[in-house]
């Protein structure tokens, strides 16, 4: 059964620190979204990703975080200097678009220093 | 704005015993109503949906009736088991939201033997 996955798994960067998170979502599928877990709350929407550029981005998604498509198959999340509020669980997702059933990778566990 | 409401945890039963968590929503358009399920350490999974008001999703022996009047999409099951245990969370999408997905808080279930 296709599925979505990220690398790495945990990730332990210095605040300041640039970091890139990277997802391979399902082949055929056209819509890419981030979306982040902070320890004990709720999961919540970063960022949407169609057509090679940004649908929708959320307040959280402020200029220290940027998302590419560099191929046809990798789908990355760079946030340019970390945070310690950065600190989370980050979880690519994919589907096959409108609102369709979005299907989430393991999720990535930042920690930042 | 669409926003999603679940019940408090921890939420801690016996095996076999009945399970509820209620799920409402609040939402200006015809959203899709989903149950998506994180066992410890893992992403989260899609545990079942329903597209359209009275649908019933079902999976694993889980249950969630769209009720547009009451503004539900609670979760049920007849008999729990240990396996069982893990954090369930509400969501919803719809085209007013672009296909991003709003998730309520989260609710943690603990099953014992």
């Amino acid at each position: 059964e296709p599925e979505v996955t990220q690398t790495p798994s945990h990730q332990v960067t210095q605040m300041g620190q640039e970091v890139i998170l990277r997802c391979v979502p399902i082949s055929n599928h056209l819509y890419f979204y981030w979306y982040r877990q902070i320890l004990g709350q709720k999961v919540e929407f970063l960022v949407s990703f169609y057509n090679n550029e940004i649908s929708e981005k959320s307040e959280i998604f402020d200029d220290q975080f940027s998302v590419e498509r560099p191929d046809g198959s990798n789908f990355t999340l760079k946030i340019r200097s970390t945070k310690l509020e950065d600190s989370a669980m980050y979880f690519c997702a994919s589907s096959e678009g409108g609102i369709n059933e979005q299907f989430f990778g393991p999720g990535t566990r930042l920690t930042v220093l | 704005g669409d926003s999603v409401t679940q019940m408090e945890g921890p939420v801690t039963l016996s095996e076999e015993a009945f399970l509820t968590i209620n799920c409402t929503y609040t939402a200006t358009g015809y959203p899709s109503l989903f149950w998506y399920v994180q066992y410890p350490g893992e992403g989260l999974q899609l545990l079942l949906k329903a597209t359209k008001a009275d649908d019933k999703g079902s999976n694993k022996g889980f249950e969630a009736t769209y009720r547009k009047e009451t503004t539900s999409f609670h979760l049920e099951k007849g008999s729990v088991q240990v396996s069982d245990s893990a954090v369930y969370f509400c969501a919803l999408t719809s085209y007013n939201q672009g296909g991003k997905l709003i998730f309520g808080q989260g609710t943690e279930l603990s099953v014992k033997p």
